[in-house]
This record gives structure tokens, C-alpha cells and sequence, in this order.
């Protein structure tokens, strides 16, 4: 079966690093995604890996290792509004997404 | 310029009722997808289109139809609705299918609840 896994929920302090872990095992694998949702609203794009290694973008980064099946997203620089749920997600062999049930991001003063 | 909208924003409908749920993008994107959110769970596909004229089915298909009968419009019709499709429900476009970038883009949802 395909299966992406995700902590359920993550702590972290205003203006510390936050390192959110994602692996999975999916049938075929065409690139990695990272989606930020805030409660009651739609997911927003982050990042897509689809090599192994760094991406940055700005305060988050995103890490693949395809031989591991694992990814990370990294927030730097902390701010309250980030404060949200983050979501990963791996395009399969038929190229559609296989979503990871998300991270929920608690930020503390 | 709107993206996505999705009608309506909430809806309470009686278990056995027929109900629409109409997404709609202006950005003339290819490929069209109907998600549901459920607490606890990620998003799980109901369908999905790749282009105008042609439907898929998705992990959780059951309960649901679509159409596309043309590029902006994919609705998604409950034929009899059951308490188990209480859901959040989200419509979202690429504009490609296939490799490559093609970040999904989501409309802002709609809350159903079936008693």
C-alpha cells in the first residue's frame, strides 16, 4: 500500500528553526511537495523536490532523499503566522498526489 | 483575477438528498481534482480530470460522480447523500497532469454536513 507519515503535531518558539520529517512509500515516485494549510482555509503551495537535496526558498528549505524514502521541510526565523498545518505530499507512478494526514505547527511566544 | 471559487461556502443537507458541490477556475488549467479532508486523515481524491471531456476515479470514488464538459467548470454531484460524506471538500486545478511542477492550486472549500 502507499503510505506517507507525518508527525501529528509539533511545538516550536518565535524565531527558533523547526525541522518537520516526512517519509513514505508509494507506488512509483514523480516528485515531493510540501502544502501549508492554515485552519480553515485551502493548502498553499511550499515546495517540490524531485532531486535528491537542499531546496531553499527564502525562510523554508525542503530536503529529499529518494533512496530513503524521506523529506524535510525547514523553517527558519520563526514567526507566529506560521503557525499552521503542513502537509506533504509524493506524485505517484499514475501522477497524482498521495497526501500525508499533516504536521500541526504550534508557534510560542 | 479568482483562481478557483467553490459554491457553496457550507451546506447541511438530509441524508438521501442529491446536492451539487460547483467548482469553477479561471486560470484555463488542464487538469481538475475533487479532494475531501477528513480530520486525522490527508487529503484522499474522490476524481480527477486531465482535460476537458475525460474523468478518472480517485482513492475514495464511492457516493460521487463528476463531469467536464469544458475547461473551467467540475462539479461534483452526491447522488444520495450518507452521514459518512460529512467532509470538507476541496476542488483544486494544475495545469498540467503530468511531470514537472505543476503545483496543485485549491479552491477555498466547502463544509458539508449530512444528517
Amino acid at each position: 500500500g502507499q503510505n506517507i507519515d507525518q508527525p501529528t503535531e509539533m511545538t516550536a518558539t518565535e524565531g527558533a528553526i523547526v525541522q518537520i520529517n516526512c517519509t513514505y512509500q508509494t507506488s512509483g515516485f514523480n516528485g515531493l511537495f510540501w502544502y501549508q494549510q492554515h485552519a480553515g482555509e485551502a493548502p498553499t503551495f511550499l515546495s517540490y523536490n524531485v532531486l535528491d537535496g537542499l531546496e531553499e526558498k527564502g525562510r523554508f528549505s525542503s530536503f529529499l532523499s529518494r533512496s530513503k524514502g524521506y523529506s524535510y521541510l525547514l523553517l527558519k526565523e520563526l514567526q507566529m503566522k506560521d503557525s499552521a498545518s503542513y502537509l506533504c505530499a509524493v506524485r505517484d507512478s499514475n501522477y497524482q498526489l498521495i497526501w500525508g494526514a499533516g504536521t500541526k505547527l504550534i508557534i510560542k511566544p | 483575477i479568482a483562481g478557483i471559487t467553490q459554491a457553496p461556502t457550507s451546506q447541511i443537507l438530509a441524508a438521501g438528498r442529491r446536492m451539487t458541490l460547483r467548482c469553477t477556475q479561471d486560470m484555463r488549467h488542464n487538469a481538475m481534482y475533487w479532494y475531501r479532508q477528513d480530520l486525522g486523515l490527508g487529503l484522499r481524491l474522490i476524481h480527477y480530470s486531465n482535460t476537458a471531456g475525460t474523468t478518472g476515479k480517485g482513492e475514495v470514488p464511492d457516493g460521487y460522480s463528476v463531469s467536464r464538459a469544458n475547461t473551467d467548470d467540475f462539479p461534483l454531484t452526491l447522488a444520495s447523500a450518507v452521514p459518512s460524506q460529512t467532509s470538507v471538500y476541496f476542488c483544486a486545478s494544475s495545469e498540467d497532469p503530468g511531470t514537472g511542477y505543476n503545483e496543485q492550486f485549491f479552491g477555498p472549500g466547502t463544509r458539508l454536513t449530512v444528517l
